[in-house]
């Protein structure tokens, strides 16, 4: 079935360093792609989204381009800030058949130290 | 516009107990998902209602039931709690049914810990 993987955390990077976070998936068909974020005693937050090949999705300086070839879906950013700080989901959904629903990578867990 | 709103936010009930979570949509949202989040399995689908129907189903035991109302409002029931029903419990809504390339937006969970 549909899985997708991600780079184990946590991940703990200083102030302004760049930040990679692998996802990597296995799906039939042409699935979306997302990156949602969960800040500490919140709910997830949709960062990104892509639902085509080549796609890039971008968003407060985090992007992630959705690689075929591959299959994957690595989050970047750039310059990391503190407020960063959070955990990482990596999604996808297949519209393939009658499987509508999220499948998500167990998540990754980001700490900026200022 | 409010968020998407479940309660309560925290739950502590014994094992072979029930319990029955609520979670109230964004307004005009008719879509409503389920998932259990725990650090071992991350998260996983449980369920997904639009217009009062289950559109979808993850792989969960028939203790773990759902059901939508005319208001969009979504209850999930959890009968004979077992210790590993310990979880947060993620609502979701979204405009249509599928949530899939339409954004779906969370509630903050309701923590339940089953003693």
């Amino acid at each position: 079935g549909d899985s997708v993987t991600q780079m184990e955390g946590p991940v703990t990077l200083s102030e302004e360093a760049f930040l990679t976070i692998n996802c990597t998936y296995t799906a039939t068909g042409y699935p979306s792609l997302f990156w949602y974020v969960q800040y500490p005693g919140e709910g997830l937050q949709l960062l990104l989204k892509a639902t085509k090949a080549d796609d890039k999705g971008s968003n407060k300086g985090f992007e992630a381009t959705y690689r075929k070839e591959t299959t994957s879906f690595h989050l970047e950013k750039g310059s990391v800030q503190v407020s960063d700080s959070a955990v990482y989901f990596c999604a996808l959904s297949n519209n393939a058949g009658n499987n509508r629903k999220l499948i998500w990578g167990l998540g990754t867990s980001l700490a900026v130290n200022p | 516009k409010a968020g998407v709103t479940q309660t309560p936010r925290y739950l502590i009930k014994t094992r072979g107990q029930q319990v029955t979570l609520s979670c109230s949509p964004i307004s005009g949202h008719r879509s409503v998902s389920w998932y259990q989040q725990t650090p071992g399995q991350g998260l996983q689908f449980l369920f997904e209602y639009f217009s009062e129907t289950q559109r979808n189903k993850g792989n969960f035991p028939g203790r773990f039931s759902g059901r939508q109302f005319s208001n969009s409002r979504s209850e999930m029931n959890v009968s004979t709690l077992e210790l590993g029903d310990s979880a947060l419990y993620l609502c979701a809504s979204s405009l249509v049914e599928g949530g899939t390339n339409n954004e779906q937006f969370f509630g903050p969970g309701t923590r339940l810990t089953v003693l």
